[in-house]
């Protein structure tokens, strides 16, 4: 069974930094790109960043580029988002998702979340 | 940019058929994919490549794409089937990764 768990949200002023982590079990780790995906309270989802299965490749939202970055352990299988120079509007549930990427790219698997609030 | 529209919501009775839309310019070259999301959960992947469902997913899900549009049916609707509901695509862009707004179905 894949499962994937967030960690490592909880609150921090604006201009902090925060890491983000996400455990994966249930499927061969380093086969699969992932991603942080995130919602703010009451609002639609928004990609954040992907990684390649062997963490090599980045991509990240025009909202989040220079400020967060994504990378991966795969002896550990988990995954990372560092969060620097946090703004109030980077207050979010987070999400990792697994990408699957066969011939279209959708998200099949998604951990629970964590909460990130960014306030003063 | 490529932009997705939903419409914010979709009110339908028990036992009837939902129908959520999502439109997008030339939405038939992408390859359309849609997520259930219920209240404090997790979306969860409920139809993938216009029209394909997961294992685990009712049949009373499907989807079709039609013009400029995509829609996420809902057959038999339930009331375990309010919740917001997104559609997905992925382009060639440097942010390759596009939601719609979301629909909120209510279950009458």
């Amino acid at each position: 069974e894949v499962q994937m768990l967030e960690s490592g949200g909880h609150l921090e002023q604006p201009g902090g930094s925060l890491r983000l982590s996400c455990a994966a079990s249930g499927f061969t780790f380093s086969n699969y790109a992932l991603n942080w995906v995130r919602q703010a309270p009451g609002k639609g989802l928004e990609w954040v960043a992907v990684v390649s299965g062997g963490g090599y490749s980045t991509s990240y939202a025009d909202s989040v580029k220079g400020r967060f970055t994504i990378s991966r352990d795969n002896s550990k299988r988990t995954l990372y988002l560092q969060m620097n120079s946090l703004r109030v509007e980077d207050t979010a549930v987070y999400y990792c998702a697994r990408l699957n990427s066969g011939s279209n790219n959708y998200f099949d698997y998604w951990g629970q979340g964590t909460l990130v609030t960014v306030s003063s | 940019s490529y932009v997705l529209i939903q419409p914010p919501s979709v009110s339908v009775a028990p036992g009837k058929t939902a129908r959520i839309t999502c439109g997008g310019n030339n939405i038939g070259t992408y390859s359309v994919h849609w997520y259930q999301q219920k209240p404090g959960q997790a979306p969860v992947l409920v139809v993938f490549e216009d029209s394909g469902r997961p294992s685990g997913i009712p049949e009373r899900f499907s989807g079709s794409i039609a013009g400029n549009t995509a829609t996420l049916t809902i057959s038999r609707v339930e009331a375990g089937d309010e919740a917001d509901y997104y559609c997905q695509v992925w382009d060639s862009s440097s942010n390759p990764v596009k939601f719609g707004g979301g629909t909120k179905v209510t279950v009458l």
